[in-house]
């Protein structure tokens, strides 16, 4: 079975400060990663997507990918409260088009 | 604007009870999927779509199945309600290929 995973947290950083999120994954043939995130209650919604290693930069969010060491990361800058939330992992295997989620990361920004 | 629309967004069922999620998207999507999430677990695939009337069976299925008569709709049906499958309910679609999967706002059924 293939496997994200995530540190439960929860992440607890002080506002303005950068939240880091990490998460690893089993199946090197992956292609595809995102970052969701999931306020409670609600379904999640995309941050970040990202396919090829580097990093990915899109306002206060940057996403790093590490084929080589399976492992994908977001970073959020200037975090704010309304930041605190969930923050899903997922990674899709292109050739059958199942994408595949960590058990999320929370992170809570205290004012 | 993307979306993806659950028929319910809470649900109380009867333990035994046949149980039937909709969920429609608008965007010609190939792929749809259903999820369960619950605290701790993260969110498990229980069934994936790719084409009108093919199905795969994701890491759960037991105690469910799903019908795709149509490429904007997939159905998750609940042959005889449990208690056990009291859940969050997501459903899900993306283009063939690794493209994003947007989410529906989810229906929390309960069975009692």
């Amino acid at each position: 079975q293939k496997e994200v995973e995530q540190n439960s947290g929860p992440l607890s950083v002080p506002e303005g400060a950068i939240a880091s999120l990490n998460c690893t994954y089993s199946d090197r043939g992956s292609q595809s990663f995102f970052w969701y995130r999931q306020y409670s209650g609600k379904s999640p919604e995309l941050i970040m997507s990202i396919y090829s290693n580097g990093d990915k930069e899109d306002g206060r969010f940057t996403a790093q990918l590490n084929k080589a060491s399976q492992y994908v990361s977001l970073l959020i800058r200037d975090s704010q409260p309304s930041d605190s939330a969930t923050y899903l992992c997922a990674v899709n295997e292109n050739n059958f088009n199942k994408f595949y989620f960590g058990s999320g990361t929370k992170l809570n920004v205290k004012p | 604007d993307v979306k993806v629309t659950q028929s319910s967004r809470y649900l109380v069922k009867r333990t035994g009870e046949k149980v039937f999620l909709e969920c429609v998207q608008d965007m010609d999507h190939e792929n749809m999927f259903w999820y369960r999430q619950d605290p701790g677990l993260g969110l498990r695939l229980i069934y994936f779509s790719y084409d009108v009337k093919m199905k795969e069976k994701g890491d759960i299925p037991e105690g469910y199945s799903v019908s795709r008569e149509k490429k904007e709709r997939f159905s998750l049906i609940l042959e005889s309600a449990s208690t056990n499958q009291t859940s969050m309910y997501l459903c899900a679609s993306s283009f063939r290929g690794g493209g994003v999967a947007f989410f529906g706002q989810g229906t929390r059924l309960t069975v009692v």
